[in-house]
C-alpha cells in the first residue's frame, strides 16, 4: 500500500523554467490537495480537487496550475518558476470532507 | 475566515517532562480537529483526531480533547521522549464544499536527554 507518492523528491530549477510535480494516490480518495510549506508560515493551500475533472484555487494559487483527469493523479505545474516558489511542496489526499488527510513525503524545490 | 492559532515555538523540554501545546480555532461551524506531526526531513503524519465535542483523541501517549466551549484542542503528553522531537501542527477541517484542512504555523518541540 503506497499511499500518496510524490516525485521528484528534490529539484533545482532556473528562473523561468517550467516543470510538473507529480502526485499519485492508490487509496481511491476523491479529495486531493497541494500545499507549500515555508519557514514560519505553516502549510498554505495552493490548489485542491474534490474529484476527477474538478479543481479549484486555494490560498496561494498564483504561478501554479493543476488538472485532475483521473482519481489517482493530481499533478502541479509551475508555469514559469520564480525564486519565491522555492519551498517544500506536499500533496495530500482524503476519502471525504471533514476527514483527515494522508500526506506524501514532499518535494523540495529550489529556484535559482 | 476560518483560522487556527497554536502556541509559538520552539519548545524545549527535558525527557520525561510534561508537554502541552495550545491550539484554538475559530468558532465558525463545527470542524473536525486534527493534530499532525512532522519528523525532521519527513512529510506530515496524522497523530490524532476528534470529530465532536468532548471527544478525546489519543495516540502514542499524546492526547487532545475537543473543547467546544473554549474552541480549543490542546495537545498533551505526560512524559515526552527524545523521539518526540518534531514539529506539531493543529489543523481543523471545517468541511464545506472543499473539505480542506487549515493549518496552524506549527510548534517545534525539542526534547533533550
Amino acid at each position: 500500500n503506497a499511499g500518496v507518492t510524490q516525485t521528484p523528491k528534490f529539484q533545482v530549477l532556473k528562473t523561468g523554467q517550467s516543470m510538473t510535480l507529480q502526485c499519485a494516490q492508490d487509496m481511491n480518495h476523491e479529495y486531493m490537495s497541494w500545499y507549500r510549506q515555508d519557514p514560519g508560515m505553516g502549510l498554505r493551500l495552493i490548489h485542491y480537487s474534490v474529484g476527477a475533472g474538478i479543481t479549484d484555487q486555494g490560498e496561494v494559487p498564483n504561478g501554479y496550475n493543476v488538472s485532475r483527469s483521473t482519481t489517482e493523479d493530481f499533478p502541479l505545474r509551475l508555469l514559469s518558476a520564480a525564486p519565491s516558489q522555492t519551498s517544500v511542496y506536499f500533496c495530500a489526499s482524503s476519502y471525504s470532507k471533514g476527514a483527515g488527510y494522508t500526506f506524501g513525503s514532499g518535494t523540495r524545490l529550489t529556484v535559482v | 475566515g476560518d483560522s487556527v492559532t497554536q502556541m509559538e515555538g520552539p519548545v524545549t523540554l527535558s525527557e520525561e517532562a510534561f508537554l502541552t501545546i495550545n491550539c484554538t480555532y475559530t468558532a465558525t461551524g463545527y470542524p473536525s480537529l486534527f493534530w499532525y506531526v512532522q519528523y525532521p526531513g519527513e512529510g506530515l503524519q496524522l497523530l490524532l483526531k476528534a470529530t465532536k465535542a468532548d471527544d478525546k483523541g489519543s495516540n502514542k501517549g499524546f492526547e487532545a480533547t475537543y473543547r467546544k466551549e473554549t474552541t480549543s484542542f490542546h495537545l498533551e503528553k505526560g512524559s515526552v521522549q527524545v523521539s518526540d522531537s518534531a514539529v506539531y501542527f493543529c489543523a481543523p477541517n471545517y468541511g464545506g464544499s472543499q473539505g480542506n484542512l487549515i493549518f496552524g504555523k506549527g510548534t517545534k518541540l525539542s526534547v533533550k536527554p
